[in-house]
């Protein structure tokens, strides 16, 4: 099956500075992906979703000056966590949707590994 | 509102079936997914329904949706150690949609 790569997989930083993480889908052509996160014990929670070419589109409460989401390119999204904080810290994952694939619902979404992300 | 709901943990003996249950409140719901994450992973579709069929088997998995109580079950026979896991029952409108997740059922196997 298609296959999407996320780096770093884990990181630690002091708080106040600034994180990216990238998605990549490896073997297709992504035109939208999304980034969640993730909480001990919980749900996978929408942040946003990325097209390529255009601004991402937030889900209400995620402060999108906060979590910079860019999609240059069909195969890269990348989000940036800006200025974290403790609270930031959390288990982002992003997916990207292949519109070619098959054996399932058109547009399947493919989730990356995740990034642990630790803000001291 | 959009909202999924799946009981948190569950035992089961190793060559036992696993049952895990499901509910979801959008009778509008097109898609149905169960999606397996394992440590430290991301997610693995395992299966999915639509919303106009009741079963949907595929080796060791079941899918069993019942549309008028709005519940949905994976049923996993023989489960092997391999099968511990955190397995997210979701949803979506349409294929365009965003999916919605439970908060997910940890399946521990006994040996």
């Amino acid at each position: 099956g298609a296959v999407v790569s996320q780096h770093p997989s884990w990181v630690i930083c002091k708080s106040g500075t600034s994180v990216k993480i990238e998605c990549r889908s490896l073997d297709f052509q992504a035109t939208t992906m999304f980034w969640y996160r993730q909480f001990p014990k919980q749900s996978l929670m929408l942040m946003a979703t990325s097209n390529e070419g255009s601004k991402a589109t937030y889900e209400q409460g995620v402060e999108k000056d906060k979590f910079l989401i860019n999609h240059a390119s069909l195969t890269l999204s990348t989000l940036t966590v800006t200025s974290a904080h403790p609270e930031d810290s959390s288990f982002y994952i992003c997916s990207a949707r292949d519109p070619q694939s098959a054996g399932g619902p058109s547009d399947t979404q493919y989730f990356g590994p995740g990034t642990r992300l630790t803000v001291l | 509102g959009e909202d999924v709901e799946q009981s948190l943990f569950l035992s089961v003996r190793e060559g036992d079936s696993s049952v895990i249950n499901c509910t979801y409140t959008d009778s509008s719901s097109t898609y149905l997914y169960w999606y397996k994450q394992e440590p430290g992973a991301g997610l693995q579709l395992l299966t999915y329904i639509f919303s106009n069929m009741d079963m949907k088997q595929d080796q060791r998995l079941t899918v069993l949706l019942n549309k008028k109580d709005k519940h949905l079950s994976l049923r996993i026979a023989d489960t092997q150690t391999g099968d511990s896991a955190i397995y997210f029952c979701a949803e979506s409108l349409n294929r365009d949609d965003k999916i919605i997740f439970g908060k997910g059922t940890r399946l521990h196997i006994l040996p």
